[in-house]
């Protein structure tokens, strides 16, 4: 079965740039979550998707905005890019049926640079 | 607030020795507790997982170990190998309201050198 899949892998933007990262869940998984990746910061939670619907959102501002569709793949936006926004962001997929675990596998991320 | 707290930050461990790696929480609404394993330039890749009734589960050369009313837990790998060298996160996760999975907190990873 195929991982979970990140597209692009590597993504150069400027500062006030928008940028849009997309994510294929495992077939058969239907909840996604994004989380962003930096050195000083370390793994943190962006949001959550299930269904369509976002289901928790993180600590991020109202610049980082994502959402899932009928087929479960996802995409994140980021709007006005600031260079605190470079970090590797990750996807993962779950195939999580309410009540059962919770194993989330990850993607191999994608790389966002802004200068 | 770093949620779970993870040590040490670096560690360096002879080829055939036990690596060791400790995690700390305060929540105890914390319900699953995962480890992950990445290498440079690739995502997190998920190593074994816990829940919190049971104080050990072992996978091949790791272990996790649960001690819940210390609210800890650590990763054992037996037999380090150099291909165990690699960063190394603890997490926790729970369910917020009206989330269908576990948000997870991450520590802030060790980075593993196992020595030939």
């Amino acid at each position: 079965k195929a991982g979970v899949t990140q597209t692009p892998r590597y993504l150069i933007k400027t500062r006030g740039q928008q940028v849009t990262l997309s994510c294929s869940p495992i077939s058969g998984h239907r909840s996604v979550s994004w989380y962003q990746q930096t050195p000083g910061q370390g793994l943190q939670f962006l949001f959550e998707y299930f269904s369509e619907t976002q289901r928790n959102k993180g600590n991020f501002p109202g610049r980082f905005s994502g959402r899932q569709f009928s087929n479960s793949r996802s995409e994140m936006n980021v709007s006005t890019l600031e260079l605190g926004d470079s970090a590797l962001y990750l996807c993962a997929s779950s195939f999580s049926p309410p009540g059962q675990s919770y194993e989330q596998y990850f993607g191999p991320g994608t790389r966002l640079t802004v200068t | 607030q770093q949620q779970v707290k993870q040590s040490p930050q670096s560690l360096i461990v002879q080829k055939g020795g036990i690596s060791i790696i400790n995690c700390a929480y305060e929540n105890t609404a914390f319900d699953y507790f995962p480890w992950y394993q990445q290498f440079p330039g690739k995502g997190p890749a998920l190593l074994i997982a816990i829940r919190p009734d049971v104080s050990e589960k072992k996978e091949g050369r790791f272990t996790i170990s649960f001690n819940k009313s210390a609210k800890q837990f650590s990763l054992h790998i037996m037999d380090s190998q150099p291909g165990d060298s690699a960063t190394y996160f603890c997490a926790a996760s729970m369910r917020d309201r009206g989330s269908t999975l576990g948000r997870l907190y991450f520590g802030r990873g060790t980075q593993l050198t196992v020595w030939p």
